[in-house]
């Protein structure tokens, strides 16, 4: 079981928002900051969102992402096929001395 | 273009050590953090560990008793061992450059490499 708890599954039709949780603790979300990752399937994880909502490089700006408390968010408008793919959080913990990663996300565009 | 390449053999055999090298170029590895991050197949991202060129090093307290990793500045390469695999271990192994602002934003990637323990 993951210390940064997501969504096993989320689905949403095309042209339409959806969002991801990231659920943490006071130790992990709560003081670090979180970092959004998309994987393509068969593919390596690329960054998305570093710093709880600064978008990477060449990403869309179609998502976004959003932190509050001991959890965040991870926002997809305008969804489009290629975004089906799984999304990982991560964010360093406090108490476990580690990076860890949230269980991840498959989102299916419908 | 940055860009990373993990190598190593696919298949150890249990109770031996895993050994992976990640070759980096068009960056100069005496920059940045270095890290290892494995994906069990069908599972999730687990962080390994890192390492800066000046060979400072953090491991996940999870696998810290049996993780190494180094970094070979004259090669541009960095490396893991992984001693007393299980099937446990098995999983696609990736290594990642940080931004240079936190070692802990993984911004490059490899293609990940798959090792199978048996």
């Amino acid at each position: 079981q993951s210390v940064l708890t997501q969504p096993p599954s989320v689905s949403e039709a095309p042209r339409q928002r959806v969002t991801i949780s990231c659920s943490g603790s006071s130790s992990s979300i709560g003081t670090n900051a979180v970092n959004w990752y998309q994987q393509l399937p068969g593919k390596a994880p690329k960054l998305l969102i570093y710093y709880n909502d600064l978008l990477s490089s060449g990403v869309s700006d179609r998502f976004s992402g959003s932190k509050s408390g001991t959890s965040a968010s991870l926002a997809i408008s305008g969804l489009q096929s290629e975004d089906e793919a799984d999304y990982y959080c991560a964010a360093w913990d406090d108490s476990l001395n580690a990076l860890v990663f949230g269980g991840g996300t498959k989102l299916t565009v419908l | 273009q940055v860009h990373l390449q993990e190598s190593g053999p696919g298949l150890v055999k249990p109770s031996e050590t895993l050994s992976l090298t990640c070759t980096v170029s068009g960056d100069s590895i005496s920059s940045y953090y270095w890290s290892w991050i494995r994906q069990p197949p069908g599972k999730g991202l687990e962080w390994i560990g890192y390492i800066h060129y000046s060979g400072s090093a953090k491991y996940n307290p999870s696998l810290k008793r049996r993780v190494t990793i180094s970094v070979d500045t004259s090669k541009n390469q960095f490396s893991l061992k992984l001693s007393s695999v299980t099937t446990a271990d098995t999983a696609v192994f990736y290594c990642a450059r940080a931004r240079s602002s936190s070692w802990a934003v993984f911004e490059y990637w490899g293609q990940g490499a798959l090792v199978t323990v048996s």
